[in-house]
């Protein structure tokens, strides 16, 4: 089945830098892949996806890239700021298949630093 | 809409107890899933259910049942608990080709 790698598990920034985030996945199916946000004692939210027929897609601040042959998609953040502080997941699924089932990584604690 | 509502908030058990975490949503999405978060951990996939009386194994599945009996809910029952479930259960739902939508989670003790 589908595996998911996050890197790093723990990041301290300083605001205003960027902050990267990198995830490889296993299964080559694999075609729909979100990022989430969770805050402290708070639930999952999404921040933003990509689908496999996109290498790039960008929101204001955040960006996530896709290298299909590669098998690996990453999360960039830029002039972070102390409300970033979170921990990001990401995530991996056939979107669209049987069951839309995510497979998470085990996550980043993503700390900015004022 | 109120999206994914999870009851109750908090709960401790004791060894042995069972109860049920409720899961509802009002998005009228097919699919709906059950995750357990351990402290500093991602999420498991418990159970999943595509469909009102369709339900499928996750990653993490021994020692919980489920059921779907409408479109809307998706309750999860532990049998026998045991001090290993203790961890934040967060039920989620989606369409089959878009993002899923978590509740508010539910933050069991068993002692």
């Amino acid at each position: 089945g589908e595996n998911v790698e996050q890197h790093p598990s723990t990041l301290s920034v300083q605001e205003g830098d960027s902050a990267v985030i990198k995830c490889t996945y296993s299964d080559s199916a694999s075609n729909y892949f979100p990022w989430y946000k969770q805050e402290l004692g708070k639930r999952p939210q999404l921040i933003i996806d990509i689908r496999s027929n996109v290498g790039e897609k960008k929101d204001q601040r955040i960006a996530v890239t896709l290298n299909k042959t590669a098998k690996h998609f990453s999360l960039h953040i830029t002039e972070t700021q102390p409300e970033d502080s979170a921990v990001y997941f990401c995530a991996a699924s056939k979107g669209g298949g049987a069951t839309n089932k995510l497979i998470f990584g085990t996550g980043t604690l993503l700390a900015v630093q004022p | 809409n109120a999206g994914v509502t999870q009851t109750p908030k908090f709960r401790i058990l004791k060894i042995g107890q069972s109860m049920t975490l409720q899961c509802t949503q009002d998005m009228n999405h097919n699919y709906m899933y059950w995750y357990r978060q351990d402290p500093g951990m991602g999420l498991k996939l418990i159970y999943y259910s595509v469909g009102a009386g369709i339900t499928d194994k996750g990653e993490v599945p021994n020692g919980y049942n489920v059921s779907r009996s409408t479109t809307e809910d998706f309750p999860l029952r532990l049998e026998l608990a045991a001090p290993s479930q203790t961890s934040v259960y967060f039920c989620a739902s989606s369409t089959p080709w878009d993002t899923q939508y978590f509740g508010p989670g539910t933050r069991l003790t068993v002692l």
